[in-house]
């Protein structure tokens, strides 16, 4: 089975700050990497597929890179509503198993 | 708008049964995979289970297999989950989403499954 490791696990920073996250892999997953944010109590939000492709209405400060086993998501100038849990998943092979990372919590400093 | 919409969560006792349903409008159902999601709260999502357009291909996390039953009806834009043979570690919140094969874009609000005697 794929396993996805995210760091770091929390995170702290400011509004304003920019910030990065990142996702391994245990194989190789070409780029089949999805990246969500969840907020307490909601459901998880897609942000960004096929490692580098924004969703639909999710704001240009939000980015994903790599391929294969790293991957990156980067977001630029944080915004309020930006403070959440952010989660990695492969949707690697026939079938996939969509394994998700254990998470990033990112908080205010 | 996009809109899934779970219900058929509540408190069940271990070995039981449990079916859950996910109503879905603002999009053309019959055109999407269909999943399932699990959660247990603090911890990170678990997929569950995927089915195709038309029904005709499914697959399960090995956790479940044999104990659940994804289904679909395009007809009333509905998705099921059939659970049997419950445990205490089925106990999470289960979403719904919809998708294409690798990935998950919409997702309901979620419904509460417990486990316990």
């Amino acid at each position: 089975d794929i396993q996805m490791t995210q760091s770091p696990s929390s995170l702290s920073a400011s509004v304003g700050d920019r910030v990065t996250i990142t996702c391994r892999a245990s194989q190789g997953i070409s780029t089949y990497l999805n990246w969500y944010q969840q907020k307490p109590g909601r459901a998880p939000k897609l942000l960004i597929y096929a490692a580098s492709s924004l969703h639909n209405g999710v704001p240009s400060r939000f980015s994903g890179s790599g391929s294969g086993t790293d991957f990156t998501l980067t977001i630029t100038s944080l915004q309020p509503e930006d403070f959440a849990t952010y989660y990695c998943q492969e949707s690697y092979g026939t079938p996939p198993t969509y394994t998700f990372g254990q998470g990033t919590n990112l908080d205010i400093k | 708008e996009v809109q899934l919409v779970e219900s058929g969560g509540g408190l069940v006792h271990p070995g039981g049964s449990l079916r859950l349903s996910c109503a879905t409008s603002g999009f053309t159902f019959s055109t999407f995979w269909m999943y399932w999601v699990r959660q247990i709260p603090g911890k990170g999502p678990v997929w569950v289970s995927a089915i195709n357009t038309d029904g005709s291909d499914t697959t399960y996390a090995d956790s479940v297999k044999g104990r659940f039953t994804i289904s679909r009806d395009n007809a009333k834009n509905t998705l099921s989950l059939q659970m049997n043979s419950l445990r205490a570690e089925d106990t999470a919140v289960y979403y719904c989403a919809r998708g294409d094969f690798s990935v998950h874009d919409y997702w309901g609000q979620g419904t509460l499954v417990t486990v316990s005697s």
